[in-house]
């Protein structure tokens, strides 16, 4: 079975400095995995997604996430957060045959 | 425009009624998804289809009714037997291949 654990339902950074934002996963199958964000009212966008390519890879908006096997985790990183990065995300996995399972989400707060 | 289009986007039931949301895509993915969003607890899987005429149960699907009679379209029906309908719910679709979903805007349904 598949699950997804997100470390923190809230996390706050000030504007310009690092933001991670941590996802484990498990998988009994080589997994792909995928970042969404959430902004108020609307659907989710897909932020970047690992497909057993390279295993660091690159989103929209500077964003960034580094697949570890030996630590089952998929964190999402930007070097210098934006007021406008202050949204939900969501780390998700999938084995490709089935469904989709979503983490419950890390609710990002930028300080000024 | 191309999408997920999800309506209405804010609806007002009496207890007792049964109501349907609306998502048509035109993205011509085979696979079609509803969750629904409460805070907290991230997306939960109501119901999935993988091809026309042909639906599955996702985790959350007791007090819900789905059809697929087309591929573009995939209503969901909130009854009366669904003891907590105040949600936001989430249409998606997507291929089962890369395990990509698109997403549209959201129904946000309140039970007076």
């Amino acid at each position: 079975a598949q699950s997804v654990t997100q470390l923190g339902s809230h996390v706050s950074v000030s504007e310009g400095a690092l933001v991670l934002l941590r996802c484990n996963y498990s998988s009994s199958v080589p997994p792909y995995l995928f970042w969404y964000v959430q902004y108020p009212n609307q659907g989710l966008q897909l932020l970047l997604k690992y497909t057993s390519a390279a295993t660091l890879v690159k989103g929209i908006n500077g964003f960034e996430a580094e697949f570890k096997k030996s630590e089952t985790s998929f964190h999402l990183t930007k070097p210098s957060a934006h007021m406008s990065d202050a949204a939900e995300y969501f780390c998700a996995v999938t084995n490709r045959d089935d469904k989709i399972i979503f983490g419950k989400g890390t609710r990002l707060h930028i300080l000024p | 425009d191309g999408g997920i289009t999800q309506s209405p986007k804010y609806l007002f039931r009496k207890e007792g009624q049964n109501v349907t949301l609306s998502c048509e895509q035109n993205l011509n993915h085979d696979a079609m998804y509803w969750y629904r969003q409460d805070p907290g607890q991230g997306l939960r899987l109501i119901y999935y289809s993988q091809i026309v005429n042909d639906f599955q149960k996702g985790d959350i699907a007791e007090g819900y009714s789905v059809s697929r009679e087309k591929k573009e379209s995939f209503p969901l029906t909130v009854t009366s037997a669904q003891k907590n309908p105040t949600a936001f719910y989430l249409c998606a679709a997507g291929s089962t291949n890369t395990g990509e979903l698109f997403f549209g805007e959201g129904s946000r349904l309140t039970v007076l």
